[in-house]
């Protein structure tokens, strides 16, 4: 069984740019989380996805959205990015069922603004 | 809010060596507990998890974690330290029902020869 892919790896963006992640979950996933890894900030819960709706939100601004697909795939959009932003980003699927099966990461983008 | 400490950034062993990492959590509903492991370059690797039932559990690698309400902890164990170990260790906890995760600040396992 393929795990959670991850696309693209590495990617650099300057200051004011936007960019998108995307996430591909393990096959019969339906829910999508991402979180944010810094030196300074640790793992933060972005926010998570279910059935192409948003279930939960961090504490993050406006800037940071997502979206999920009719096949689960979800993305991440930052819009406006900022030094700040530069950070691994990870995805984790899991079946979301209410069960809390335990969550299974990607590889994660890693995100340098320049 | 729900938290998590995890006490030492970085912790040092000698192979063979007792590898004991702690975990604390703060919550009135014991929440669901889980330790992962961060190789370079790579995502979060999960090592075990508490739910409900047994409160020792057994994960992947020959590592360990004892669920103690009493004590609000949750520490990885393994008997015997592997330079493979040597890797970042996350304590997460969730809530019931949610699957966002809190993490801990990690701590950074060294393994000497």
């Amino acid at each position: 069984k393929a795990g959670v892919t991850q696309t693209p790896r590495y990617l650099i963006k300057t200051r004011g740019q936007q960019v998108t992640l995307s996430c591909s979950p393990i096959s019969g996933h339906r829910s999508v989380s991402w979180y944010q890894q810094t030196p300074g900030q640790g793992l933060q819960f972005l926010f998570e996805y279910f059935s192409e709706t948003q279930r939960n939100k961090g504490n993050f601004p406006g800037r940071f959205s997502g979206r999920q697909f009719s096949n689960s795939r979800s993305e991440m959009n930052v819009s406006t990015l900022e030094l700040g932003d530069s950070a691994l980003y990870l995805c984790a699927s899991s079946l979301g069922d209410g069960t809390n099966q335990p969550q299974h990461f990607g590889d994660g983008t890693r995100l340098s603004i320049l | 809010a729900q938290s998590v400490t995890q006490l030492g950034s970085h912790v040092s062993v000698s192979e063979g060596a007792l590898v004991l990492l702690r975990c604390n959590y703060s919550s009135s509903v014991p929440p669901y507990l889980f330790w992962y492991v961060q190789y370079p370059n790579q995502g979060l690797q999960l090592l075990l998890k508490y739910t409900t039932g047994a409160t020792l559990v057994k994960g992947i690698n020959g590592f360990e974690a004892e669920f103690k309400k009493s004590e609000t902890s949750f520490h990885l164990t393994k008997p015997s330290a592997h330079m493979s170990d040597a890797a970042e260790y996350f304590c997460a906890v969730s809530e019931r029902d949610t699957d966002k995760l809190i993490f801990g600040t990690g701590t950074r396992l060294q393994v000497f020869p």
